[in-house]
């Protein structure tokens, strides 16, 4: 079966900091990776697709399947980007539209 | 820009009693989903709809849970008998394309689900 790592709970930095969110996969077919967003008190927002290969609010996601990673980058973090982060994975070669989720990461930016 | 909507925002029920949770997906999405999420614990899929039917479901999406698509718009999870363990965070979501692959859903803000 499938499951999704975040090791970090919580990740706290600075204002400008880089920021990396840590993201890890277990499936043993082709996957589709997703990060999704949750701010305080909001809905679930779809941040990122790998197979869209696109930034959004200066995050970047890479798939790495020799790591079986897809870490969420950013260079410089501001204090908007506090938020829950979640990967989730569906099994893209099966297109069954399920999402695997992981725990979540709570980034917090401080001034 | 379009949203899933969800009613109640929170509701509260007895032991044992039925519940109807209401979503209103995005009116052109073809896949309808439930997950849920109790209380410092993981997002969990519930279950997929499409085409008026049941197309995937989970390990906890047993017996005391259906859905229904009553409507053109409403899209429901019913809870048959509700257990203090079924108290989460329950999340609508609805998807567009056809084919292989998901597509980023759209999520509900969510139903907080409190059984006591």
């Amino acid at each position: 079966a499938q499951r999704v790592t975040q090791p970090e709970k919580l990740l706290s930095v600075f204002k400008g900091a880089p920021v990396e969110l840590k993201c890890n996969y277990s499936y043993s077919g082709s996957p589709e990776l997703f990060w999704y967003v949750q701010y305080s008190r909001q809905r679930l927002q779809l941040l990122l697709r790998h197979i869209s290969r696109e930034s959004i609010k200066g995050f970047t996601a890479d798939l790495n399947k020799g790591e079986t990673s897809f870490h969420l980058k950013k260079p410089f973090a501001q204090e908007e980007d506090s938020a829950m982060y979640y990967c989730a994975l569906s099994e893209r070669d099966t297109g069954r539209r399920a999402l695997t989720f992981g725990s979540g990461t709570r980034l917090q930016v401080q001034p | 820009e379009p949203e899933v909507t969800q009613t109640p925002s929170h509701q509260v029920t007895q032991m044992g009693q039925e519940v109807i949770l209401r979503c209103v997906p995005i009116s052109n999405h073809l896949y309808f989903y439930w997950y849920r999420q109790i209380l410092g614990q993981k997002v969990e899929f519930l279950v997929s709809f499409y085409n008026n039917e049941i197309s995937e479901k989970s390990e906890i999406f047993d017996d005391q849970f259906s859905v229904e698509r009553p409507d053109g718009s409403n899209f429901t999870l019913k809870i048959r008998s509700t257990k203090l363990e079924d108290s989460a965070m329950y999340f609508c979501a609805s998807s567009g394309f056809l084919g292989q692959g998901s597509d980023g859903y759209t999520f509900g803000s969510g139903t907080r689900l409190t059984v006591v």
